[in-house]
């Protein structure tokens, strides 16, 4: 069952933060986040495994609710090229990853 | 190869013919996954492989796809008698093993028109 991501957009100033929201229904093993410029293939950013672990991008965090099954990304201190959609991923006992419908993310100077 | 590699990049065909996409996954990746994607849609997965075998085809729509994965390595997504529907991004990615804490590393898509 495909995750629901929000907002569906954002637009924002450069320097200005973000938060975008990922929940699901079932219980999640991962979530997986990924960027996508116009064109280009999805790009990956952070995963976020059962029990805490991470392993991603140096400049964005994100925290995982087990209980709550939802996953949120923390873009701080925007930068123009943080512009693109923004996917999630859930991985559970389907295993295969599910995306959203994912977050268009513009930044502005 | 240093990414995964996906043609062609562009496909235009007429309805009711047969298409196949290629996919060359990264080398040493066991993995291989073909998804979707529409206009202002997040990737809809298809299949995937662990090796040379369909670990989950859920996701193909109907018995017009099929995909296939002979050696392990390259890939090939097979549409029959196309419909103007299946006109969208076809996205295949690799990792390392088919598990939740993998990366996916995705080509750039092949985007096929039906008209």
């Amino acid at each position: 069952q495909q995750p629901v991501q929000s907002p569906q957009a954002v637009i924002l100033r450069e320097g200005e933060d973000a938060v975008i929201n990922c929940s699901s229904s079932k219980a999640l093993y991962s979530v997986h986040w990924y960027r996508q410029k116009h064109g280009e293939a999805p790009v990956f950013l952070m995963i976020l495994l059962k029990g805490g672990e991470q392993k991603g991008h140096e400049k964005i965090s994100a925290s995982f609710n087990e209980k709550k099954q939802q996953s949120s990304l923390y873009l701080t201190a925007s930068q123009l090229s943080y512009s693109g959609t923004y996917f999630c991923g859930t991985y559970g006992s389907a295993r295969q990853l599910t995306f959203g419908s994912g977050t268009q993310l513009t930044v502005l100077p | 190869g240093a990414g995964v590699s996906q043609t062609p990049s562009n496909k235009v065909t007429e309805k009711g013919k047969y298409v196949e996409l290629r996919c060359d996954p990264i080398s040493g990746h066991t993995a291989l996954y073909w998804y979707r994607q529409s206009l202002g849609q997040g990737p809809e997965f298809l299949i995937y492989f662990q090796g040379t075998g369909a670990a989950d085809d859920s996701g193909l729509p109907n018995d017009r796809f099929f995909a296939v994965r002979p050696e392990g390595s390259v890939s090939t997504l097979k549409i029959q008698r196309t419909e103007r529907g299946d006109s969208a991004v076809y996205l295949c990615a690799s990792s390392y093993q088919s598990s939740g804490a993998n990366v996916l590393t995705f080509g750039a898509g092949s985007r096929l028109t039906v008209l």
